[in-house]
C-alpha cells in the first residue's frame, strides 16, 4: 500500500503568516495528489487538484506544487478562516492499474492553531 | 445546487449491523463515482469505500473490506453502505463525497456526515 506522510502534524501560526505544508508519498503519485480543509463540524473542501490546480471558488492565497513524491501546500497569507486540518489525498485514475494501492488515501493531517 | 444528505447514523452494538444513506440532488448522479469517507474521533479521514457511476465495480478500503458493502440506485439518486460485524474502531462521522468526473480523482462534494457509534 502506499504510504502518505504530512509534515508538520501540527502548526501554532499567526495571520499574516506564509504556512507550507507538505505531503509525502511512498510511491510515485505523479500529480495525482489533491489537497483538502476540514473545519470541525463541517464538511472537508477540496482547494486544490492534480497537485497544482486551485479549485474554482478558493481563494488564490491557496496554491499548490510538486509531483511524484513530494508536494506541498502554501497558503500565502494566512486569513483567520483558514484555522483548519488540511488533508493530502491519493488517487489512481481509472486508466491505470493501480494493484498495490487503494484507489484513494488520505494522508495523516495538518492541524493549524493560532499562535 | 449540489447536495448530499446522510441519513441512517445511530448507536449499535458490537457485532450488530447498520445501513447509512446518502441521496442526492442538483446534478447527474449516474455519472459520477461516490464514495464514502469517515472520521473517527480524534483522528483523520479515512476513505471506506467507493462504487463505479453504474454501480458495476466497488472498492473497499482494507478495514472494511469483507464487513461494508457500498450500493446505489441511480434512479433514486442514491449510495448506501451496509455495515455489518461492526466494531468500536468503526465508530466515526461517515461522510458521502462525490467524485469529480472522468479521471479526476478529488472529492469536489460532500455532504455533513452522520454519526455512527459502535458501543456496548
Amino acid at each position: 500500500d502506499i504510504q502518505m506522510t504530512q509534515s508538520p502534524s501540527s502548526l501554532s501560526v499567526s495571520v499574516g503568516d506564509r504556512v507550507t505544508i507538505t505531503c509525502q508519498a511512498s510511491h510515485d503519485l505523479k500529480k495525482h495528489l489533491n489537497w483538502y480543509q476540514h473545519k470541525p463540524g463541517r464538511a472537508p473542501k477540496v482547494l486544490i487538484f492534480d497537485a497544482s490546480d486551485l479549485e474554482p471558488g478558493v481563494p488564490s492565497r491557496f496554491s499548490g506544487s510538486g509531483s511524484g513524491t513530494h508536494f506541498t501546500l502554501t497558503i500565502s497569507s494566512l486569513q483567520p478562516e483558514d484555522i483548519a486540518t488540511y488533508y493530502c489525498q491519493q488517487y489512481c485514475p481509472q486508466y491505470e492499474q493501480c494493484d498495490s494501492q487503494p484507489p484513494f488515501s488520505f494522508g495523516p493531517g495538518t492541524r493549524l492553531d493560532i499562535k | 445546487e449540489v447536495l448530499l444528505v446522510e441519513s441512517g447514523g445511530d448507536l449499535v452494538k458490537p457485532g450488530g449491523s447498520l445501513r447509512v444513506s446518502c441521496e442526492a440532488s442538483g446534478f447527474m448522479f449516474r455519472k459520477h463515482t461516490m464514495a464514502w469517507v469517515r472520521q473517527a474521533p480524534g483522528k483523520g479521514l479515512e476513505w471506506v469505500a467507493s462504487i463505479s457511476s453504474a454501480g458495476l465495480s466497488a472498492d473497499y478500503a482494507d478495514s472494511v473490506k469483507g464487513r461494508f458493502t457500498v450500493t446505489r440506485d441511480n434512479d433514486k439518486s442514491s449510495v448506501h453502505l451496509q455495515m455489518n460485524s461492526l466494531t468500536v474502531e468503526d465508530t466515526a462521522i461517515y461522510y458521502c463525497a462525490r467524485r469529480f468526473l472522468y479521471d479526476f480523482g478529488h472529492f469536489d462534494s460532500w455532504g455533513q456526515g452522520t454519526r455512527v457509534v459502535v458501543s456496548s
